[in-house]
């Protein structure tokens, strides 16, 4: 049983330009959740995908969106990045309704000059 | 204005001594609770749980109290291990279910260094 993979690992990217995060959910898992980490700071939530579509969002901003895929897998794109998005980006999936079941992915550090 | 405080940056404790971890709440609507581990390098790890209708809840050599009306709640380990220093993570949830929609909230987390 494989766990939850995130890709990539580290990310640089310039102020104003996209990027697309993945995470390939643990297998038999169907919803999958993102958290934005910022350096010192605790995982805030940022949305949650359940059967592929969008069952809850944190307080984030229109240019975070995301997608569920067939299999489970997900993908966060992030739109006119600024400096602040910096941090580390981590997907947890689950079969479970409840946070008791979420497996964490290591995360994407995802730094913006 | 951060709903959930772990006002302890980092706790250092000798191998085979108690750990406690504290973590203060100000949301009264807050219905789950949730302890993590965190590795460097790794996601974090649930740990333990408790729901607000309980005050205490043990699993092995971890117990978390809750005290509702102080709305604080805090992780006992006991005996530490060199194995638990970690980032520990307090995190809780509106929906007695833990977060069905997702919606944890987290504290900043506690460094435990856990000395031979």
């Amino acid at each position: 049983e494989t766990g939850v993979t995130q890709s990539p690992t580290h990310l640089i990217k310039t102020r104003g330009q996209q990027v697309t995060l993945r995470c390939s959910s643990q297998s038999g898992h169907n919803t999958v959740s993102w958290y934005q980490q910022a350096l010192g700071q605790g995982p805030q939530f940022i949305f949650q995908y359940y059967r592929e579509e969008e069952n809850g969002r944190g307080n984030f901003p229109p240019r975070f969106s995301g997608l569920q895929f067939p299999n489970y897998s997900s993908e966060l794109n992030v739109n006119a990045l600024e400096l602040d998005d910096s941090a580390l980006y981590l997907c947890a999936s689950s079969a479970l309704r409840g946070a008791e079941g979420y497996t964490f992915g290591s995360g994407t550090r995802l730094t913006v000059v | 204005d951060q709903q959930v405080k772990q006002n302890s940056p980092s706790l250092s404790v000798q191998e085979g001594r108690i750990s406690i971890l504290n973590c203060d709440y100000t949301n009264s609507m807050f219905d789950y609770f949730l302890w993590y581990k965190k590795y460097p390098a790794e996601g974090p790890t649930f740990l333990i749980s408790i729901s607000s209708i309980k005050d205490k809840n043990e699993d092995g050599r971890f117990t978390v109290f809750l005290n509702k009306s102080a709305k604080h709640l805090s992780l006992h380990i006991v005996p530490s291990q060199p194995g638990d220093s970690a980032v520990y993570f307090c995190a809780a949830s509106e929906d007695s279910y833990g977060g069905s929609q997702g919606n944890l909230i987290f504290g900043k987390g506690t460094k435990l260094s856990v000395k031979p």
